[in-house]
Formats: structure tokens, C-alpha cells, sequence
């Protein structure tokens, strides 16, 4: 089993709408949580954090339940420029990070 | 720009042959993570450094894979007597201090091709 799971889409989304996706990770322990943005072919970039008790940057909404060890990202009043692969990550106590495989999102006009 | 540079960005070689790759990170941090990333998938942790120690390695990191970081400053992974599932993206990053929550700034990557 893989320590974080994500569901792959792809998520299409018609511009302006929300699209929200979750990861799930399997290790209790873990530190610390972040959505980063991959674009095809490029290096993964910070999105953001993900804090215990949700947080909000722009139109990007995140959160985890620690319970349940789930994380969530919603995207509001999507772009064009949203679309890209998310990789939901996990962090341990000494930063080797975890990263799911990613869910595409694809905005369409 | 983050900051972190890989050289090469592109590399095709021949099965068996050996392949060194470079990271430079952000001049100030001091821990310097590699990556591996395939097609579909996320990247996974290779190895790390803080400063010029490697505390940590990956299963995933075979004896034929060997990652050195001498002063503290770029780090070096070679690959030697290659083989075609060695052909993946190697990203490489940098972070600082000493916790874990530090973000990590991930170089452009190395895209290894293996014939």
C-alpha cells in the first residue's frame, strides 16, 4: 500500500467552477502536510501548507483531518492556468517527504 | 526560479554506461534532498544530506547508486553500469534548517534516458 494515495483524475473542470479533490495518507505519525503544483515536464512547486485547522490562500482552499487521515484541496473559481497535476505530500519528522502520484486537473474554456 | 540548478537538464546514455549528475542548491541551506520521479507517478526520496553527512537513504537507492555532497555545498549522484528502469527524472532539493516542515525548493531536474 502506498503511503499516500490520490486519485488520478483527471478532474475536468469548466472555467469559473470548483473542483475538490482529497489525498489520504497511512502514516500516523506524520509532521506535516502541502499540495504542490506540477506542470508537464517541470519540477514540483509549493502550493501550500496544509494546517490542522484549514487554511485558505486565494481561491485555494485546504484541509486535513487528522482523524480520519485525509487532506483536501478545493480550488474556487477555477483558471485556466489552474490546470496542472496536484501532488498531495506528507512530511515526517526530519522532512523526507512522501508525494502521492498526483490528481490532474484539467480547466477547459 | 527557485534557485537550485541540476546539470545536465538532459541526458540520453547506453545501458552500462555510468552517468553523474549535479545539484547546486540555494547557497544558504543546508539540507540537500534527491528525487526520482517516473512517468505517472510522484516523485520518491532517494537520499539526503545535511550539510556534508548523507543521513538517510532510500531502499530504492541500490549499490550501484552512490550520492556525495564533499564540502557541504553541490551534491553529486552517479549512477553506474546503467540500466533502462534507471531512466526517470532525478530532482534534486534544498531546504533550511533543521525540522522537517522546512519547504523544500526543488531544482528543474535531470531527465535520464537509458537506450
Amino acid at each position: 500500500r502506498k503511503e499516500v494515495e490520490q486519485d488520478p483524475g483527471p478532474f475536468n473542470v469548466p472555467e469559473g467552477a470548483t473542483v475538490a479533490f482529497n489525498c489520504t495518507y497511512s502514516n500516523s505519525a506524520s509532521q506535516s502536510f502541502f499540495w504542490y503544483r506540477q506542470d508537464c515536464r517541470k519540477e514540483p512547486k509549493l502550493l501550500m501548507s496544509v494546517y490542522s485547522s484549514g487554511n485558505e490562500d486565494g481561491r485555494f482552499t485546504a484541509q486535513l483531518n487528522r482523524a480520519s487521515q485525509y487532506i483536501s484541496l478545493l480550488i474556487r473559481d477555477s483558471k485556466l492556468s489552474d490546470s496542472a497535476t496536484y501532488l498531495c505530500v506528507v512530511n515526517d519528522s526530519w522532512g523526507k517527504l512522501q508525494f502521492g502520484a498526483g490528481t490532474q486537473v484539467v480547466v477547459t474554456p | 526560479d527557485t534557485g537550485v540548478s541540476q546539470d545536465p537538464r538532459h541526458k540520453i546514455t547506453k545501458r552500462g554506461q555510468n552517468v553523474t549528475f549535479r545539484c547546486d542548491p540555494i547557497s544558504e541551506h543546508n539540507r540537500l534532498y534527491w528525487y526520482r520521479q517516473t512517468l505517472g507517478q510522484g516523485p520518491e526520496f532517494l537520499t539526503y544530506f545535511q550539510n556534508e553527512a548523507q543521513l538517510e537513504k532510500s531502499r530504492l537507492l541500490s549499490d550501484r547508486f552512490s550520492a556525495e555532497r564533499p564540502k557541504g555545498s553541490f551534491s553529486t549522484l552517479e549512477i553506474q553500469r546503467t540500466e533502462q528502469g534507471d531512466s526517470a527524472m532525478y530532482l534534486c532539493a534544498s531546504s533550511l534548517g533543521l525540522g522537517g516542515t522546512s519547504e523544500q525548493y526543488f531544482g528543474p531536474g535531470t531527465r535520464l534516458t537509458v537506450t
